[in-house]
């Protein structure tokens, strides 16, 4: 079985640019999750898809984020404008259930550079 | 404010010896613990969890410690391997939902 995938494994761009990452995840998963490590810090939370709807998007930092799942299969997660503290590490998750207890499957992550 | 909290950067240990990883949480709505590995350029892997009702949990090598009184868990590793050595994150959530809120990890080198 494929585990939850990300394209692309890298990016950079110029600041003011924008950036579309994509996670394809877990065939069967209903449940994704974006997370993102900022400078070898602590992973954070961006938002939480049910299907094709968003459950819990606190984590979004702006407005300049935008995330889709379409047809609650892949997801996508645009910036636009890029800015330089947009630079990190940005995982995608997967789980099949929706108890808090099902375990989280981890893509490779994106890693997004910003100049 | 960070509710998860790994005050340790990195550790490191002998081959053979036992690796004991700590974490503090300040969130008293966290009932589900886990632990998470991460080598180089790859993602977090799932390794252990624990529930609030219990005070321990064991998978082989790997044993998680909950103290809730504390709001401290541990991650034991025994005996520790040269490729246990990676990046151990320890994450929490609450009852009612699904986010993860992870620390800020810690470095385990297991030396040979």
């Amino acid at each position: 079985e494929a585990g939850v995938t990300q394209f692309p494994s890298h990016s950079v761009i110029e600041k003011g640019q924008t950036v579309t990452l994509r996670c394809d995840p877990i065939s069967g998963h209903d449940n994704l999750y974006w997370y993102r490590r900022v400078m070898g810090k602590e992973i954070k939370f961006l938002l939480h898809f049910v299907k094709e709807s968003k459950q819990d998007e606190s984590g979004m930092p702006n407005n300049r984020f935008l995330a889709e799942r379409t047809g609650g299969t892949y997801s996508t997660l645009k910036v636009q404008p890029a800015e330089l503290e947009d630079s990190g590490v940005y995982f995608c998750a997967s789980s099949p259930g929706y108890a808090h207890s099902d375990t989280q499957y981890f893509g490779p992550g994106t890693r997004l550079t910003v100049l | 404010d960070q509710q998860v909290k790994q005050n340790s950067p990195s550790l490191s240990v002998q081959e053979g010896r036992i690796s004991i990883l700590n974490c503090d949480y300040t969130n008293s709505m966290f009932d589900y613990f886990l632990w998470y590995k991460k080598y180089p350029a790859e993602g977090p892997t799932f390794l252990i969890s624990i529930s609030s009702i219990k005070d321990k949990n064991e998978d082989g090598r790997f044993t998680v410690f909950l103290n809730k009184s504390a709001k401290h868990l541990s991650l034991h590793i025994v005996p520790s391997q040269p490729g246990d050595s990676a990046v151990y994150f320890c994450a929490a959530t609450e009852e009612y939902g699904n986010k993860l809120v992870f620390g800020a990890g810690t470095i385990l080198r297991v030396k040979s």
